[in-house]
C-alpha cells in the first residue's frame, strides 16, 4: 500500500494557460475522488469515479474543468484557460466500494498568476 | 443537503492539557462521520470514523469522538495533547451510498509549551 500519489505537488501557471494534474490511487481502489481546497476552507467535492465511469460532478466543476480515469486506474484533472480563482489545492482520494475509508493524497497546489 | 459546522476557528491549548473540538452536522438520514487532520501543506489523514454501533469511537494518535444523535454532534477529544498535535482538524459527513464528503471549515489547533 503506497498511498494515493499526486503530481505535480506544486504548479505555478499564468492566467489563461492549461494545467493537468495526475492522481494514482491506492491499487485495487475502484473509487476515485477529486476535491478542491482553498485557504481557510475545508475541501469541497468536485467529482468521483467508480472504475472508469464518472458518476457525479459538482456544480463547482465548470466547463473549463475535465476529469478522466481511463482504464479505471490513474486519473487526470485538467483545467483549461486558468483563472486566478482556480488557485487552490486539488486533492485526490480513493476508496474501495461502499463501506470503506476514503484515503487522501498529499494534494497538488495550483497558483495562477 | 448535508453540511457540517465547526464553531471554533482556532483553539490554543497547552501541551498536556485536554482538547475538545466541536462538530455539528446536518443530514437527513443516518450520517457517516469522520475526523481528518491536516498538517500545513499536506493532505488529509483520517483520525477516526463513525458508521454505526458504539457511539464512542477510538481513533489514532489517542483521539476519540462521541456521536450524539440528539445534538447532531460528533465532537473530537484528546485527554492530553502533544506539540505534534498542532494542525488543522476537519470534521466531515458522508452519505451512505457514495461517500461524497461534506467538510466543515476546519479548526486550527495551536499547542503552546
Amino acid at each position: 500500500d503506497t498511498g494515493v500519489s499526486q503530481n505535480p505537488r506544486h504548479k505555478i501557471t499564468k492566467r489563461g494557460q492549461n494545467v493537468t494534474f495526475r492522481c494514482d490511487p491506492i491499487s485495487e481502489h475502484n473509487r476515485l475522488y477529486w476535491y478542491r481546497q482553498t485557504l481557510g476552507q475545508g475541501p469541497e467535492f468536485l467529482t468521483y469515479f467508480q472504475n472508469e465511469a464518472q458518476l457525479e460532478k459538482s456544480r463547482l466543476l465548470s466547463d473549463r474543468f475535465s476529469a478522466e480515469r481511463p482504464k479505471g486506474s490513474f486519473s487526470t484533472l485538467e483545467i483549461q484557460r486558468t483563472e486566478q480563482g482556480d488557485s487552490a489545492m486539488y486533492l485526490c482520494a480513493s476508496s474501495l466500494q461502499t463501506g470503506n475509508t476514503i484515503y487522501f493524497g498529499e494534494g497538488s497546489w495550483l497558483t495562477v498568476v | 443537503a448535508q453540511s457540517v459546522t465547526q464553531p471554533d476557528i482556532h483553539i490554543t491549548v497547552s501541551e498536556g492539557a485536554s482538547l475538545e473540538l466541536r462538530c455539528n452536522y446536518s443530514y437527513g438520514a443516518t450520517p457517516y462521520l469522520f475526523w481528518y487532520v491536516q498538517s500545513p501543506g499536506q493532505g488529509l489523514q483520517l483520525l477516526l470514523k463513525y458508521f454505526s454501533g458504539d457511539t464512542l469511537v477510538q481513533g489514532i494518535k489517542g483521539f476519540e469522538a462521541e456521536f450524539k444523535r440528539s445534538q447532531s454532534s460528533f465532537n473530537l477529544r484528546k485527554p492530553s495533547v502533544h506539540w505534534s498535535d498542532a494542525a488543522e482538524y476537519f470534521c466531515a459527513v458522508g452519505s451512505g451510498g457514495d461517500y461524497k464528503l461534506s467538510f466543515g471549515a476546519g479548526t486550527t489547533v495551536t499547542v503552546r509549551a
